[in-house]
Parts: structure tokens; sequence; C-alpha cells
């Protein structure tokens, strides 16, 4: 079964712990794997596009890893304003299905 | 500014009532989408369009119809048939002319309750 997993559901840093989120999938012929930022009461907002194992894609304090099976998105010395939902979404042989993991929702204390 | 306008972002539906929600986009995208959210769960899928005049139902289609008049238009109607309608509804875009795997960009959703 097509599937699409994020780890962990909830993960709470003090502002300038690093750590990094998981975006586990079992989808057939990945296109590209897509990472998205949602703030409450907003719509994703697009982050980064992976679509061979091996790349990496940086922006500010996030870079964003792939392998054959999982991605990685670090965070790099977080800030409050880092503070929101991660998505994660996959991309298989139907280019029109996006497979969508739940989100790992990041609390960054000051 | 280019972006996906969704209309209105609350709603209230009462019992045997049909609900439309609008989704309008000025960034000349071929394909457009209807996801659901809910609590804990990831997006799912209601219908997609690649091309004006032609839709496709995606994973969680019953109780739900679109229209695709318009390039820049994809509205969702919420008919009485969809018994559980409560959930934040998100339109997206993107445009397959530039490659097969380029990414969807969101609205900001309307929120639907029931009265």
């Amino acid at each position: 079964e097509d599937q699409v997993t994020q780890s962990p559901e909830a993960l709470r840093l003090q502002e300038g712990e690093s750590s990094s989120l998981n975006c586990s999938y079992t989808v057939s012929g990945l296109r590209g794997l897509f990472w998205y930022r949602q703030d409450p009461g907003k719509g994703p907002e697009f982050l980064f596009t992976l679509y061979s194992a091996g790349e990496e894609k940086e922006k500010e304090r996030l870079k964003a890893t792939l392998t054959k099976k999982e991605s990685f998105l670090h965070i790099t010395a977080p800030k409050p304003e880092d503070s929101a939902t991660y998505l994660c979404a996959v991309q298989g042989f139907n280019f029109n299905k996006f497979y969508f993991g739940s989100g790992t929702k990041l609390n960054v204390k000051p | 500014d280019g972006g996906i306008t969704q209309s209105p972002k609350y709603l209230f539906r009462k019992e045997g009532q049909n609900v439309t929600l609008s989704c309008e986009q000025n960034l000349n995208h071929d394909a457009m989408y209807w996801y659901r959210q809910d609590p804990g769960q990831g997006l799912r899928l209601i219908y997609y369009s690649q091309i004006v005049n032609d839709f496709q139902k995606g994973d969680i289609a019953e109780g739900y119809s679109v229209s695709r008049e318009k390039k820049e238009s994809f509205p969702l109607t919420v008919t009485s048939a969809q018994k559980n309608p409560t959930a934040f509804y998100l339109c997206a875009s993107r445009n397959p002319g530039q490659g097969h795997n380029q990414p969807q960009h969101f609205g900001d959703g309307t929120r639907l309750s029931i009265l």
C-alpha cells in the first residue's frame, strides 16, 4: 500500500537546539518528494522538492535530504518563528496523485 | 501578486443544504486540486482537474461535486449527501507544463462547519 509516515507527531525544541524530522514512504515510482510548512489556519507553503536519492536542498536553517525510503528535514539552530506543522508529500507513478503524511508539529521555545 | 484565493474563509452548513467553496488562481496553472484536511490525518484528495472542462474523482469524492468551466476557477460543492463535511478544505494548483513533478501551490483554505 502506498503510504507516507511522518515522525515524530510533535516536537518541542529550545531555541538553538537542532533536530531532524522524518518522512518515510512506501510509494512506488517516486517522481518527487515535497516538503511544506503549514501555519495554523493557513494553507501549506512550499519549501523543497527532492527528486532522487542522495539529493539535498537547503534554505536558511532548513536542509532536506532524500534516501530511497525516507527523507529528513534538518533544522539547525531553530528560532521561535520556525514553529509550524511540517508536511511531507510524495508523488508516485500517477503524477496527479500526491500522498501526504499527517505532519510534524514543531514548537520552538525562546 | 500571483496566487490562489479561496473564499469564504469560514462557512457554515445547515442540514440538507448544499454549499459551494470558491477557488480562483491567477498563476496560469493548468491543473487544480481539492483536498480535505482533518486533524491528525494527511491531506486527502477529493477531485482534481488537469484541464478546462475535465475533472477526475480523487479518493473521497462521494458527496462532493466540482466544475471547471474556466482555467482560473475550480469551485467545490459540498452536497447534502456528504454526512461528515466538517473539515478544512484546501485548493491547490500546479503547472505540469513545466514538468510532471512540479509542486502544488495552495490557497489558505476554507473551514466548513455544521450548524
